[in-house]
Order: C-alpha cells, then sequence, then structure tokens
C-alpha cells in the first residue's frame, strides 16, 4: 500500500485557479469512487473539503470542487483567498477496508 | 455536534507499547454506517492512515503496521484505543482520531491531535 502521489507545492494568486493533483493505481483512486479531500493549517486537525471525488459537505465554499479521471484525482481551488494557504491531502479507499492518503500538497497564495 | 478527544502519554520509551484513547461525544460510537479510525502524521509530513474499528470490534489495519497495532473499543465508555508496539524513534508523530463515514468512506470529525514522542 503506497501513499498517493500528489505534488509537494502549487501556488497561486489571489483570485486565481489552482488544481492539486492525487495520482494512485486501479487498487485505490481508479478502483473505487470514493475519494476525499482534506485542508490542514499549522498546528490543526485536518478538514474534510470533498469527498465522493466530487461532493462538498455543508459549509465548504463552492469555490472547491473535485474530479477524477482514471487514477487521477484533483482538487480545484478557484477565487484563490488568503485563508486558502494550508496543506491538502487526499485520501482514497483502497479495498479490503483499507484507505490510503497522499503525500500533501502545500498550497501558497502569493 | 460530535467532538473526539485523544488521551495518553506524550513521552513513550523506545521498545515500549504506545497506548493512546480517543473519547467520543456528542454521538454514539455503537451508530451503525460508522468506523473509528486512528490515522498519524509524522512531524512536517503526511498523513498516515493506522486503522479502523467497528462498534462490533472488527478491525482492520494498515497492512505496514498490522504486526504492532491493536484497536480496540468498549461501548460502555464511549472510547475505542490504540496500542502500537515495540516504539522506536520513527513512531514519533501526532495521532489523530477520527469518525469514517462509511457509506462514502471519508473522515468528517477528527480530534484535535496528540504528539507522542518516542525518547528515552
Amino acid at each position: 500500500q503506497s501513499a498517493l502521489t500528489q505534488p509537494r507545492s502549487v501556488s497561486g494568486s489571489p483570485g486565481q485557479s489552482v488544481t492539486i493533483s492525487c495520482t494512485g493505481t486501479s487498487s485505490d483512486v481508479g478502483g473505487y469512487n470514493y475519494v476525499s479531500w482534506y485542508q490542514q493549517h499549522p498546528g490543526k486537525a485536518p478538514k474534510l473539503m470533498i469527498y465522493d471525488v466530487s461532493k462538498r459537505p455543508s459549509g465548504v465554499p463552492d469555490r472547491f470542487s473535485g474530479s477524477k479521471s482514471g487514477n487521477t484525482a484533483s482538487l480545484t481551488i478557484s477565487g484563490l483567498q488568503a485563508e486558502d494557504e494550508a496543506d491538502y491531502y487526499c485520501c482514497s479507499y483502497a479495498g479490503s477496508y483499507t484507505s490510503v492518503f497522499g503525500g500533501g500538497t502545500k498550497l501558497t497564495v502569493l | 455536534q460530535v467532538q473526539l478527544q485523544e488521551s495518553g502519554p506524550g513521552l513513550v520509551k523506545p521498545s515500549q507499547t504506545l497506548s493512546l484513547t480517543c473519547t467520543v461525544s456528542g454521538g454514539s460510537i455503537s451508530s451503525g454506517g460508522y468506523y473509528w479510525s486512528w490515522i498519524r502524521q509524522h512531524p512536517g509530513k503526511g498523513l498516515e492512515w493506522i486503522g479502523y474499528i467497528y462498534y462490533s470490534g472488527s478491525t482492520y489495519y494498515n497492512p505496514s503496521l498490522k504486526s504492532r497495532v491493536t484497536i480496540s473499543v468498549d461501548t460502555s465508555k464511549n472510547q475505542f484505543s490504540l496500542k502500537l508496539s515495540s516504539v522506536t524513534a520513527a513512531d514519533t508523530a501526532v495521532y489523530y482520531c477520527a469518525r469514517a463515514n462509511w457509506n462514502d468512506v471519508y473522515f468528517d470529525y477528527w480530534g484535535q491531535g496528540t504528539l507522542v514522542t518516542v525518547s528515552s
């Protein structure tokens, strides 16, 4: 069970859009529509932003959206705001009641 | 509103067993449709899923930790626990407990996390 692959960092200016990728295999990301995304600010617990590839929990701005193609899932944040600066992690169900996280991506708002 | 709170020693000696408890409030741990999980984060690193437990006691572990991990549940206290044996410095991490919504397999509620340092 290997960690999902995410870019170490991405950046964008306020108002712009950024996309964070999350690449796995057919045994995890590609095999199930159970991909979720979490936002983590320094010293805080992760917060659910997206589940089921593209669904947003109540209270999460619609600037956050998710998608999947094959073995790669993506999180897009549009209309970047300063408070979006954080670490982002993807997570996928990997079968047999197991889950796997991505290595995390640091988003910098320039 | 469901809340989770980790508790346990912040310092463990090498080769000993790390023990943490997660107390759930605002909801019953025996509610169907949810699995209860431990997740850890090494300093400055990413998240690592450790394992799941259902209120019935069924457990599922990360294959890389399976030989050293035991997760148990006490429904009478609305708690679940983690034991990690034979710890080394590599087990130093922030340990989170979380609730997994099993209908769609995502973590919707998290504890604040507790730092456990392995050192003599």
